[in-house]
């Protein structure tokens, strides 16, 4: 099993709809969790941190539920900008950075 | 700010042939410095890390080295390249568990 898993998709989603991806961890001693953006033939940014207690920038909500060891992105009244690889990264207790494979949205007009 | 720079962008290498990546950072002092390679398709594979001069750390026996010259240096190379080290490498540096990356360059071996 891998460390950190996602669905790679395409999750094809017409503008304006609500998007939702998880992300499952294997380690339960993982410290900190964060979702990066990976635009085609780019390098990955920081979209956001995820707290424990979740937290909200803008139309993008994220998650973490540690009992099922996931971490969740929402992403409300997408956007054709919002087109992207969105890369899931786990930090573990060596401090050590796991990333995901990612899951690729298209957002349709 | 912090700023980090890697170059080239892409590069078309023979078989054979020598490789040298390099990035640096600016802005910061003492950083945690990596390389990263990015198949297609396929989530990001951390190659090496440093936490200081002289000091590498390899993720995963390969055809590839690095070097940190100097505490805002990380370089990456290879005596000679094999048509599997074909991918998008990726340097980065972090900071409270974030990461940063440059440009990355896209390397493609004929």
């Amino acid at each position: 099993r891998k460390e950190v898993e996602q669905d790679p998709g395409p999750f094809n989603v017409p503008e304006g709809a609500t998007v939702a991806f998880n992300c499952t961890y294997s380690n339960s001693a993982s410290q900190s969790f964060f979702w990066y953006r990976q635009d085609c033939r780019k390098e990955p940014k920081l979209l956001m941190s995820v707290y424990s207690s979740g937290n909200e920038d803008g139309r993008f909500t994220a998650q973490l539920n540690r009992a099922s060891q996931y971490i969740s992105l929402l992403i409300r009244d997408s956007k054709l900008s919002d087109s992207a690889t969105y890369l899931c990264v786990v930090r573990n207790s060596n401090y050590q950075l796991i990333w995901g494979a990612g899951t690729k949205l298209i957002i349709k007009p | 700010s912090q700023t980090i720079h890697q170059w080239p962008a892409t590069l078309v290498q023979p078989v054979g042939s020598p490789l040298s990546l390099e990035c640096t950072v600016e802005g910061t002092s003492n950083p945690n410095l990596y390389w990263y390679r990015q198949a297609a398709g396929r989530g990001l594979q951390l190659l090496f890390y440093s936490v200081g001069i002289g000091q590498i750390s390899s993720e995963v026996p390969q055809n590839l080295s690095a070097s940190r010259p100097q505490d805002r240096q990380f370089i990456l190379s290879s005596k000679k390249l094999l048509l599997s080290d074909s991918g998008f490498y990726l340097c980065a540096w972090s900071e409270m568990g974030l990461a940063f990356f440059g440009q990355g360059t896209r390397l493609t071996v004929v």
